[in-house]
């Protein structure tokens, strides 16, 4: 089925260090994957951060970046510089075309040290 | 910005009763979701709901479950009877439109089954 995996349960990254998390996803539904970040900021509702529905696309939001790889089936998060107020829950998301439904990974939460 | 508000934020009921859920959507979205996320596990859907009807439900939608938004107010997930495996954090979300359109999703409400 559509699944979608986040290897990383925690992250800890001092500030202005450079950060990766890893979102494989698998899609085997009739439809074309569309790969989606969500956030979840501490007292907060899940917000959109970024989404790409092309391969071989990149998305770029508030410093971020991450690029639909459809070789590798991967949708990495990246940013080059962390600042504290990044810390949160991090979610990576897959979504076939021809549906409404979101398969969510099962989050990363990174803590930014100052 | 657009905001889905969840009432309540955390409901404890005892097995076998009855348990309403609510949710105000942003006020222009025409679709609607509810997920489940049991503890440590990922956020799953569970349906949605377009034009007074459910479009989607997936496996983890029980017979025991039902949804509906009447007049335009609230958008409810019904559970009755109540199981101890309907403990989990429900989230609400709503969205303009569908596939790659973004969820607003609410803050969630945690149910606790005794």
């Amino acid at each position: 089925g559509d699944s979608v995996t986040q290897t990383e349960g925690q992250v800890t990254v001092s500030e202005s260090k450079s950060l990766i998390i890893n979102c494989t996803y698998s899609a085997t539904s009739i439809g074309y994957p569309n790969l989606f970040w969500y956030v979840r900021y501490p007292g907060e509702g899940l917000q959109l951060l970024l989404k790409v529905i092309t391969a071989g696309q990149k998305g770029s939001s508030r410093g971020f970046e991450a690029t639909y790889n459809k070789e590798a089936t991967s949708f990495h998060l990246q940013k080059a510089s962390v600042q504290e107020s990044d810390s949160a829950v991090y979610y990576c998301a897959l979504g076939m075309s021809n549906y409404n439904v979101l398969y969510f990974g099962s989050g990363t939460k990174l803590t930014v040290e100052p | 910005g657009p905001k889905v508000l969840q009432i309540p934020s955390h409901q404890i009921i005892d097995m076998g009763q009855m348990v309403t859920l609510n949710c105000d959507p942003v006020s222009n979205h025409l679709y609607f979701y509810w997920y489940k996320q049991i503890l440590g596990q990922q956020m799953e859907f569970l349906v949605n709901f377009y034009n007074g009807k459910v479009m989607e439900k997936s496996k983890l939608f029980k017979d025991q479950f039902s949804v509906e938004r009447p007049d335009g107010s609230y958008f409810t997930l019904k559970i009755q009877p109540t199981a101890l495996e309907d403990s989990a954090v429900y989230f609400c979300a709503s969205s303009p439109g569908t596939g790659t359109e973004r969820l607003f999703f609410g803050h969630g409400t945690k149910l606790s089954v005794l």
